[in-house]
């Protein structure tokens, strides 16, 4: 099982749709996880911590599952510049272990 | 206050030639990453520094493959004898210290093995 999966999508959504993506990681020593997003042909940016409360920023909420090990991000009223592809990552803790797990991205396309 | 930097932005160069790409982290960043990226796919660990700690090198493909960083400062990762599969965008990242801290990434340098 890969240490972090994503479903590569593409999503294609209207705008003003409401859409969600999960990420499950398998390595339960993992300690913090983020949201980034890359855009086309340019480098990832953080988007959003996930916390074990959740975490709500505008159109932007995280979910986290400890106990089942997945992650999820929803973005409400979809605008045309969500447009972009969204990596799951994850925190490993341990030595020896590399820290920093990226999942391969999930597309999303929304359409005007 | 200035971001992760990496040079060159882009780089040409031939099968069986070495390539040498620079990566300047931010200041006072411990934690410094190298991934790669190939056309259309995911990020891949390429290497990992933490401080004065040994790297983790555990992602390098092959023995044509190494970096160096020096102290907490710049970083460079070698290519010996490139390949057409080596052409990608090598992304550098840094942050803070290893653990829940934002990662900064660099634009990346996009490397063409013709």
């Amino acid at each position: 099982r890969k240490e972090v999966e994503q479903d590569p999508g593409p999503f294609n959504v209207p705008e003003g749709a409401t859409v969600a993506f999960n990420c499950t990681y398998s390595n339960s020593a993992s300690q913090s996880f983020f949201w980034y997003r890359q855009d086309c042909r340019k480098e990832p940016k953080l988007l959003m911590s996930v916390y074990s409360s959740g975490n709500e920023d505008g159109r932007f909420t995280a979910q986290l599952n400890r106990a089942s090990q997945y992650i999820s991000l929803l973005i409400r009223d979809s605008k045309l510049s969500d447009s972009a592809t969204y990596l799951c990552v994850v925190n490993i803790a341990g030595s020896g272990n590399t820290p920093l797990v990226f999942g391969k991205g999930t597309r999303l396309s929304v359409i005007a | 206050g200035a971001g992760v930097s990496q040079s060159p932005s882009n780089k040409v160069t031939e099968k069986g030639k070495d390539v040498e790409l620079r990566c300047d982290p931010i200041s006072g960043h411990t934690a410094l990453y190298w991934y790669r990226q190939r056309l259309g796919q995911g990020l891949e660990f390429l290497i990992y520094f933490q401080g004065n700690s040994a790297p983790d090198k555990s992602g390098l493909p092959s023995d044509r493959f190494s970096a160096e960083r020096t102290g907490e400062s710049v970083s460079t990762l070698t290519i010996q004898r490139t390949q057409q599969e080596d052409s990608a965008v090598y992304l550098c990242a840094s942050s803070s210290s290893s653990w829940g801290r934002e990662k900064f990434f660099g634009p990346g340098t996009r490397l063409t093995v013709l």
